[in-house]
């Protein structure tokens, strides 16, 4: 079947940095997109990896290994108000249409 | 404003009384989608469409009825509500493929009695 792992709760400090993995198993690849989602709010866009490689945006960058199914959102110099859900989603190439969220990931900023 | 909007933001109902949550985007993008999110499931997909009269089934379509007559809007209708379709429902839309930066509306809360 098609899925993404991702860790359930990560907690850090203000001014750490925090990195939320993302492993999928899908029957086919197209890219791997990061969201994040504030409590009772939208999700809301933060990168998308379609290559190897790290792709960065100010403090949060994202990593994507095809070979390895596996990606990872990086956020650094943490702030309180990255307190929030972060989901890893894949496209599904088989049907171009498709795109699977994993279950999410609720990273807690303490000061 | 480019945003996509959706109605109602919140609504109860009881089982078997059919509904329409409608959602409207004003960015002319091509792609539409809908979600469900419950807890401890992230969002998964119900219906999505490519472009205008093509939709098609997600992860989780069963119960669950869209249409796409027109770019702007993309109707997410339940004919016989469930108390399991209680959810919080999610329409996003992005110009062109699934994975590029999805634009979601601010969501429907929706409970079934």
């Amino acid at each position: 079947g098609q899925s993404l792992e991702q860790p359930s709760e990560v907690t850090a400090v203000e001014g750490a940095i925090v990195q939320i993995n993302c492993t999928y198993q899908t029957s086919g690849f197209y890219g791997l997109s990061w969201y994040q989602q504030h409590d009772g709010g939208a999700p809301t866009f933060l990168s998308y990896n379609a290559l190897d490689g790290l792709e960065e945006t100010g403090r949060f960058s994202s990593f994507l290994s095809r070979s390895d199914s596996y990606g990872y959102l990086l956020l650094q110099e943490l702030q309180m108000k990255d307190s929030a859900s972060y989901f890893c989603a894949v496209r599904d190439q088989s049907n171009t249409g498709k795109l699977i969220f994993g279950q999410g990931t609720t990273l807690q900023v303490k000061p | 404003e480019a945003q996509v909007t959706q109605n109602p933001r919140y609504l109860i109902t009881v089982t078997g009384k059919k509904l329409t949550v409608t959602c409207s985007q004003n960015m002319n993008h091509e792609y539409m989608s809908w979600y469900r999110q419950d807890p401890g499931l992230g969002l998964r997909q119900i219906y999505y469409s490519m472009n205008v009269e093509v939709t098609d089934k997600g992860d989780v379509p069963e119960g669950y009825k869209v249409s796409r007559k027109e770019k702007r809007n993309f109707p997410l209708i339940l004919e016989s509500p469930s108390p399991n379709q209680t959810s919080l429902y999610f329409c996003a839309s992005t110009t062109g493929l699934a994975g590029n930066e999805q634009f979601f509306g601010p969501g429907t809360r929706l409970t079934v009695l």
